[in-house]
């Protein structure tokens, strides 16, 4: 089946620094990625939808100055999360859609792991 | 508002025991139901889903039924094995034509041999 690569697959770092995740699609172009966001015992919740070339749709209490999404091509989508706090550390996972319609329509990265110190 | 509401793990099963992880759901409409599995170091993968009402679902032993009058979609295995150990996530889709899925908690399945 399709495969998404999400990278890294777990990052520690400081208060105050920024955090890049990346989403690839490897064997298919896809033309809406999707990131989630999941706390402790909480729900996979949407963050937002990028679409290639286009700015990406937050969902309701998301900061989209805090949480910088980059879909600069059909395989590559991008998540900044910029002056980390430790209220940001959460488990991220990305999916996407493919560009060719398939029996299975999304396809999920393995999540990165994010630990704000 | 729509959610997804399932079972807390973990659950711990000894092989060939069977499975049952509750999953019930709230939503307007007419949602599309699904169930995910993400084995460890992997992404979610679809493992199965139903569109309507009382659709029944089914993929490598595991079956789960589209139950609109209790809203329910609990997954089902009748003989569990080891390679079952995995996160499971229960999760809707508000309508067709959408990826925005809601998703519940995950329940972590520990099968021992």
């Amino acid at each position: 089946g399709a495969v998404v690569s999400q990278h890294p697959s777990w990052v520690i770092c400081k208060s105050g620094t920024s955090v890049k995740i990346e989403c690839r699609s490897l064997d298919f172009q896809a033309t809406t990625m999707f990131w989630y966001r999941q706390f402790p015992k909480q729900s996979l919740m949407l963050m937002a939808t990028s679409n290639e070339g286009s700015k990406a749709t937050y969902e309701q209490g998301v900061e989209k100055d805090k949480f910088l999404i980059n879909h600069a091509s059909l395989t590559l989508s991008t998540l900044t999360v910029t002056s980390a706090h430790p209220e940001d550390s959460s488990f991220y996972i990305c999916s996407a859609s493919p560009r060719v319609a398939t029996n299975e329509k999304l396809f999920f990265g393995s999540g990165t792991q994010l630990s704000v110190l | 508002g729509n959610s997804v509401t399932q079972m807390e793990g973990p659950v711990t099963l000894s092989e060939e025991a069977f499975l049952t992880i509750n999953c019930t759901y709230t939503a307007t409409g007419y949602p599309s139901l699904f169930w995910y599995v993400q084995y460890p170091g992997e992404g979610l993968q679809l493992l199965l889903k139903a569109t309507k009402a009382d659709d029944k679902g089914s993929n490598k032993g595991f079956e789960a039924t589209y139950r609109k009058e209790t809203t329910s979609f609990h997954l089902e295995k009748g003989s569990v094995q080891v390679s079952d150990s995995a996160v499971y996530f229960c999760a809707l889709s508000k309508a067709s034509g959408t990826y925005k899925y809601i998703f519940g908690t995950g329940t972590r399945l520990k099968v021992l041999a």
